[in-house]
C-alpha cells in the first residue's frame, strides 16, 4: 500500500544552526500532512501542517515545504535550541486517518 | 479537561491476561482516535469514533482488540489474551469534528506484556 517515508532516521546538529528533516510520499492524492513533534513519554505535538494547494508555510521558527511534483515534504526549523530535540514525524490525512512515517530523531548539540 | 487524558499511564500484564486502557478526550470533541506506536516506529491507526456513527474498526489487528465508547466521551480500549507482540504505547487523540484535523494526542498508555 501507500505510504509516508523519512529520509534520514537520525539527524544531529548544532545549536544555533537550521535543522531540515525530509519526508517522502507516495500517495499522490494525499491533501493535507502535518509535522508532529515527540518527546520522550509524550504524545505527539501539532507542529505545523500544510494543504496541498500550498507549496510552503511559515511558523514561529519552522517552516513546511511541500513538492507535489516529487511528493516531497520538509520541515525546517531555524536557530535550533536544545528543546527542539525530539523525534519528528510527517502525516498525511486520508480521510479522517492520519499515516504515519517512522520519525527523525533530532538531536541538538550544545 | 484541558488535554487528552490516558489511563494508565504504564501497564505491565502477563501473558494471557486481559487489559483495559482508558481515553478521556477532551471536552466537546466528537472524534477519538487510538493509534499504537511500537519501539522506534511510527504510529499505526487503529480505530476511530465520530459521534454516534459506527466506529471504523478497520486497524484493529486482532478479534483479540476491541473498543468502546460511552456517551460519545470516554473511551475504552480492550486486549484479550494479551501476546507479547502486543507490547507497545497506545496513544488517544482527539478532534473537534471530522475533518478538522487539529488532532490533540494523549501521553499515552505504556503496555508491556511479559
Amino acid at each position: 500500500g501507500e505510504s509516508v517515508g523519512l529520509h534520514l532516521p537520525t539527524l544531529s546538529v548544532q545549536e544555533g544552526d537550521n535543522s531540515i528533516i525530509n519526508c517522502a510520499y507516495s500517495n499522490s492524492a494525499s491533501d493535507y500532512f502535518i509535522w508532529y513533534k515527540q518527546e520522550s513519554g509524550k504524545g505527539p505535538q501539532f507542529i505545523i501542517d500544510i494543504r496541498s494547494n500550498m507549496d510552503k508555510r511559515q511558523g514561529q521558527r519552522v517552516t513546511v515545504l511541500l513538492n507535489k511534483t516529487v511528493k516531497h515534504l520538509s520541515l525546517q526549523i531555524a536557530a535550533t535550541q536544545p528543546g527542539d530535540s525530539a523525534v519528528y514525524f510527517c502525516a498525511e490525512n486520508e480521510r479522517y486517518q492520519l499515516t504515519f512515517g517512522k520519525g527523525t530523531k533530532l538531536s541538538v548539540i550544545p | 479537561g484541558a488535554g487528552v487524558s490516558q489511563s494508565p499511564s504504564n501497564k505491565v500484564t502477563e501473558k494471557g491476561k486481559d487489559v483495559e486502557l482508558r481515553c478521556d478526550p477532551i471536552s466537546g470533541h466528537t472524534a477519538l482516535y487510538w493509534y499504537r506506536q511500537s519501539l522506534g516506529q511510527g504510529l499505526e491507526f487503529l480505530i476511530y469514533f465520530q459521534g454516534n456513527s459506527a466506529p471504523d474498526k478497520s486497524g484493529l489487528p486482532s478479534d483479540r482488540f476491541s473498543a468502546e465508547r460511552t456517551g460519545g466521551s470516554v473511551s475504552t480500549l480492550t486486549i484479550q489474551r494479551t501476546q507479547q507482540e502486543d507490547s507497545a504505547v497506545y496513544l488517544c487523540a482527539s478532534s473537534f469534528q471530522q475533518g478538522n484535523y487539529g488532532y490533540t494526542f494523549g501521553s499515552g498508555t505504556r503496555l508491556t506484556v511479559v
